[in-house]
């Protein structure tokens, strides 16, 4: 029973191509995350949502769109890929005022060519 | 300079040996921290939080010193399932839910 799952798990593509990558959460948490973690394996957040309000957006290029329909989903979509973005990207979530039990996707692994 | 600073590793241990890990960070206005794993290709769960007073879960022991603003995890009695990077976190007063991550260290346990 997956808490946290995201889709695709491996995304190989080219540059300049657009992607999404969806995440969803059975835990009832109101509030989910997306991280970035660069080859240095440094692990850095993107994107907060709560109950599908963004509420954090620390300084990610605007070709990165989240997401919310509702509050088990938080998608991200990604225009006009670069080199750079190729990383591995983890969805999360929890519960407000409960940030320490972040439980994480398995993350998908994006690799642009 | 990074807000969670690690030193990387890898630490190479013995079964059975004790290994402690040190953590250190410039936001003094951080005001919880946790310590995380993270297995190889996989995703980060928590391990533990760390405490004003130290706390113990098993073989694991964190410490929080305000003053110096440094965390430390120690393991005794080492297993080979250890094996793992150890990531330090913080939580930032102000930031919200937003939790900020070390680079890691990782922890190589040998039989």
């Amino acid at each position: 029973d997956t808490a946290v799952s995201q889709t695709p798990k491996y995304l190989v593509t080219q540059m300049g191509n657009d992607k999404s990558i969806k995440c969803e959460q059975n835990l009832g948490h109101d509030t989910m995350y997306w991280y970035k973690q660069d080859s240095k394996k440094f692990l850095k957040i993107m994107f907060s949502y709560n109950n599908k309000e963004l509420i954090i957006n620390e300084t990610v290029p605007n070709r990165f769109s989240p997401k919310s329909p509702d509050k088990a989903h938080l998608n991200l979509h990604i225009n006009s890929l670069e080199l750079g973005d190729s990383a591995v990207y983890f969805c999360a979530s929890s519960q407000p005022g409960r940030q320490e039990t972040q439980y994480f996707g398995p993350g998908t692994r994006l690799l642009v060519l | 300079r990074k807000e969670v600073e690690q030193d990387p590793g890898p630490f190479n241990v013995p079964e059975g040996a004790t290994v402690a890990f040190n953590c250190t960070y410039s936001n003094s206005a951080s005001q919880s921290f946790f310590w995380y794993r993270q297995d190889c290709r996989k995703e980060p769960k928590l391990l533990m939080s760390v405490y004003s007073s130290g706390n113990e879960d098993g073989r694991f022991t964190a410490q929080l010193n305000r003053a110096s603003q440094y965390i430390s995890l120690l393991i005794r009695d080492s297993k080979l399932s250890d094996s793992a990077t150890y990531l330090c976190v913080v939580n930032i007063r102000g930031s919200g839910d937003k939790l900020t991550f070390g680079t890691g260290t990782r922890l190589a346990v040998r039989p």
